[in-house]
């Protein structure tokens, strides 16, 4: 298995507080990826990363943001949560993007805010 | 725009027997990957077939096998001797390995039912 971790595992918030969910890798793979899971929608991208500092958006990013400051860690912030933010999130990575290689997921984040 | 179609929300199979999973989709490139990915009650993404479209073999990994028609963009997962621990969702999805992005595009899942 993939040495993937996300923290928390679950988590309950206020409409309006920050939150921010963490994912760790000792792959050291270059790409790593956000994806919420929501009924009826199968998984989509929030946002992803190709290296330290370097982030883009996905097809779902609006109310996110994203940070990597080392390859191993891959920060997820919601600035202002919102109830439509409630979701399972799940961190993927892979070792050479979409070029050649498969994606491996962390065991996701469960995520309801108030 | 890339889209995964799977028509069946839920299907059920007898504990031994087999069961083939549907899945649709729509693209106009023609270097991609195709994945199916499993995931059981305990939430996990799990891996459980990868296939390249340039690559007219059909991939297989133990029970699980795939049929993949390129023409038809039609990719279907077949489970042989399915047992209890193959209940899950099923999701198909897909990959354009010419893209710099190389996100996932997902279809919505099956969730499949073994039944003793």
């Amino acid at each position: 298995d993939a040495g993937i971790t996300q923290s928390p595992r679950h988590k309950v918030t206020e409409t309006g507080t920050p939150v921010t969910l963490r994912c760790h890798q000792t792959e050291n793979h270059r790409y790593m990826y956000w994806y919420r899971q929501d009924p009826g929608h199968g998984l989509r991208l929030i946002h992803y990363s190709y290296g330290v500092k370097d982030t883009d958006k996905g097809e779902v990013s609006d109310g996110y943001s994203v940070s990597r400051s080392k390859t191993e860690d891959f920060l997820l912030t919601l600035e202002s949560a919102t109830s439509s933010q409630t979701s399972v999130y799940f961190c993927a990575i892979s070792e050479a993007g979409g070029y050649t290689d498969t994606q491996y997921f962390g065991p996701g984040t469960r995520l309801t805010v108030l | 725009a890339q889209t995964v179609t799977q028509s069946q929300p839920e299907m059920s199979v007898q504990e031994a027997e087999t069961v083939t999973l549907s899945c649709t989709y729509d693209t106009s490139e023609n270097n991609y990957y195709l994945f199916w990915y499993k995931q059981p009650p305990s939430r996990q993404m799990i891996l459980v077939i990868r296939q390249e479209a340039y690559k007219q073999q059909n991939a297989t990994e133990n029970r699980f096998s795939v049929n993949f028609q390129k023409a038809a963009k039609s990719f279907s997962l077949k489970i042989s001797d399915s047992q209890l621990g193959d209940t899950a969702m099923y999701f198909c999805a897909f990959m354009n390995r010419g893209g710099s992005q190389g996100n996932l595009i997902f279809g919505k899942g099956t969730k499949l039912s073994v039944k003793p």
